[in-house]
């Protein structure tokens, strides 16, 4: 596609449930990353892709994240009983994989836990 | 390891005034420098970059940025900042290949009519 999608926009759910958050990054982008934005916490990095690997997962804060990624393009970010220190904005990013590092960001999915 | 230090959190500029915004980096080998804007309700772009050459780099809409490696600093300047130019300003860094890039805490410029 043109540019970065991220699904939901906005997510509200409550504690405990299950959310699914969509990346679909631009078309031959082979390297994908996942951050989250916190208020006043900047940008956490979460995980990246490479392809359908995921070489780096140290940014993931508990086992209650997952991602994963298929056919090289979209991603899903999984968060399993969210909690509240959950709600923050998730981004997605990619680029080609190699060069300079420029990232193709999403317009984000904000995420509220109540 | 690198690091990325923005110590404003927030910076009200009145309209036509200048401005810089204050980023520092730590890391053991050369680095890449970014600078994202983010405004509001919208995701990250790519405001400028430093990559090698020239030490200072200038955006399309007048901000520019000076790599200082002596003092580890790409601090972000502009002359005459404009209503429009309120947004979030993210410093980041990477080291190339593998490119985990890591970002500051964001620096929230409000430009006051």
């Amino acid at each position: 596609g043109a540019g970065v999608s991220q699904s939901p926009s906005n997510k509200v759910t409550e504690k405990g449930k299950d959310v699914e958050l969509r990346c679909d990054p631009i078309s031959g982008h082979t390297a994908l990353y996942w951050y989250r934005q916190s208020l006043g916490q900047g940008l956490e990095f979460l995980i990246y892709f490479q392809g359908n690997s995921a070489p780096d997962k140290s940014g993931l804060p508990s086992d209650r994240f997952s991602a994963e990624r298929t056919g090289g393009s979209v991603s899903t970010l999984t968060i399993q009983r969210t909690q509240q220190e959950d709600s923050a904005v998730y981004l997605c990013a990619g680029n080609t994989g190699y060069g300079t590092g420029e990232l193709f960001f999403g317009e984000g999915s904000r995420l509220t836990v109540l | 390891a690198q690091s990325v230090t923005q110590l404003d959190s927030q910076v009200p500029v009145f309209e036509e005034a200048p401005v810089e915004l204050r980023c520092n980096y730590s890391s053991s080998v050369s680095v890449y420098l970014f600078w994202y804007v983010q405004y509001p309700n919208q995701g990250l772009q790519l405001l400028l970059k430093y990559l090698s050459g020239s030490t200072l780099v200038e955006s399309i809409n007048g901000f520019e940025a000076e790599f200082n490696k002596s003092q580890t600093s790409f601090h972000l300047r502009k002359p005459s900042v404009h209503i429009s130019d309120t947004a979030e300003y993210f410093c980041a860094v990477n080291t190339g290949g593998y490119q985990k890039v890591t970002f500051g805490t964001g620096t929230k410029l409000q430009v006051i009519p």
